[in-house]
């Protein structure tokens, strides 16, 4: 398997502009997580989904956040406007829920988003 | 709600050094404790877990961890460390079993000195 994949890698655009990050998890994990790095404020858990439900949002900063996962294989972290201050590392993770054990999670390179 | 504490924003160590990065975690119930590590620029690479049985954990890189539920602890350890284990470390809990987030701590940085 590849991994978990993110697209893209660094996105740069201006502030008010919708920037749409993407996340494909690995293949049969059925739970997958957004977070967001920075240095101020370390490593924040976003949203988290299970078998393709958001289960707690409460990451969420704001509305001008959100994030769909339409089926399995594809996820979509979105922000509108975008602000200065959501200037982060997003990283997308999965994992899988086997026989009702939650395993490890594993990362995607993540998405480095400047916004200017 | 569960939590994860690293107490230590930095741990420097001497390369051959034996190293410890310090964990503590709180949590309702049976916990899955786990341990990543962070290289500049890339994602969060895991380790090792403990999920149940022999406290002492092996991992990755010849990294292992203890844990201990009287304590709540789980700390990473390395008999003898490298240059190159130079690095952002995070320690993380979930429960084992249904509905869990994904809690992590905020990392300690590990810099071992030639």
């Amino acid at each position: 398997d590849a991994g978990v994949i993110q697209s893209p890698r660094h996105e740069v655009t201006e502030m008010g502009q919708e920037v749409t990050l993407r996340c494909k998890p690995i293949s049969g994990h059925n739970s997958l997580f957004w977070y967001r790095q920075t240095m101020m404020r370390g490593l924040e858990l976003l949203i988290y989904f299970n078998n393709n439900v958001p289960i707690d949002d409460s990451g969420m900063p704001e509305d001008r956040f959100s994030a769909k996962m339409p089926n399995a294989s594809f996820s979509t972290l979105k922000i509108q406007p975008s602000e200065p201050r959501d200037s982060a590392v997003y990283f997308c993770a999965s994992s899988s829920n086997s026989g009702g054990a939650n395993t490890e999670a594993f990362f995607g390179q993540g998405t480095r988003l400047t916004v200017v | 709600a569960q939590s994860v504490a690293q107490p230590e924003d930095q741990v420097n160590v001497a390369e051959g050094n034996p190293l410890t990065v310090k964990c503590t975690y709180s949590v309702s119930g049976n916990p899955y404790l786990f341990w990543y590590v962070q290289y500049p620029n890339r994602g969060l690479q895991f380790l090792l877990k403990y999920i149940t049985g022999d406290n002492l954990v092996k991992g990755s890189y010849g990294f292992e961890a203890e844990f201990n539920k009287s304590q709540t602890s789980f700390h990473l350890k390395k008999p003898s460390a490298l240059v190159s284990d130079s690095a952002l470390y995070f320690c993380a809990v979930r429960l084992n079993s249904g509905y869990s987030t994904l809690t992590f701590g905020k990392g300690t940085m590990l810099l071992v000195s030639p």
